[in-house]
């Protein structure tokens, strides 16, 4: 079966500081894969998006970038945190083609102070 | 104007109760998801809908594509369905918008 694994969940991070979170799937193979945000009182929104390996696009301007450097692994990183980039940080794969479910991870709730 | 609203924002229920929350779209989609998010923050994805009306326990999701709209009824409610349940559209290709969600809360 498809796991989804997603880490770290906590994260306290100082302005300025950089970031790497890591998400990776198991049981599959070519999925795409998906990096949400959730700010407090706000929907999801997804950051970035990947149909396989190098292949990245961004849905939104920001601090932030993101890798597939291995088919099952996704990873979100910055260079430099802003207060702003304080969130719910939701890694989500599904399968590439078809109407198939959508499976999250347990998500990475970053605090940058 | 978001491409997918939910309504209502908050609910609260007596355990027991009959509940709807209802999820409307403004853009052709090839699929609808209903999520649940538990207070933890993990999500889970309930059901996937194209047409028609789908049951799993509990829960019965519907969806009207002509009126784009979908409703996700929760009966005999209890405390543990208390969660955020988020109404998530699929358009072509890897586009999807989420609503802001729908807080419940079941009170015994």
């Amino acid at each position: 079966s498809q796991t989804i694994h997603q880490w770290p969940a906590t994260l306290v991070q100082p302005v300025g500081s950089p970031l790497s979170l890591e998400c990776t799937v198991e049981g599959t193979s070519n999925p795409n894969l998906y990096w949400y945000r959730q700010a407090a009182g706000r929907g999801l929104q997804l950051l970035f998006y990947s149909v396989g390996i190098g292949q990245i696009s961004s849905e939104v301007p920001q601090n932030l970038s993101a890798s597939r450097p291995q088919d099952r692994q996704f990873i979100l990183s910055s260079k430099k945190l802003l207060l702003s980039d304080s969130g719910f940080y939701l890694c989500a794969w599904s399968y590439g083609t078809g109407n198939y479910g959508y499976t999250f991870g347990s998500g990475t709730r970053l605090t940058v102070v | 104007k978001n491409e997918v609203e939910q309504s209502p924002q908050n609910l609260t229920a007596q355990e027991g109760e009959f509940i709807t929350i209802n999820c409307s779209y403004s853009v052709g989609i090839s699929a609808l998801h209903w999520l649940q998010q538990h207070p933890g923050g993990g999500i889970v994805s309930l059901f996937m809908l194209s047409s028609g009306k789908k049951k799993h326990g509990r829960l019965i999701a519907t969806i009207n594509i002509q009126e784009k709209h979908s409703s996700l009824h929760i009966t005999a409610s209890h405390p543990r369905d208390s969660a955020v349940y988020i109404c998530a559209v699929r358009r072509s290709g890897n586009q999807f918008y989420f609503g802001t969600g729908t807080s419940l809360t079941v009170i015994p």
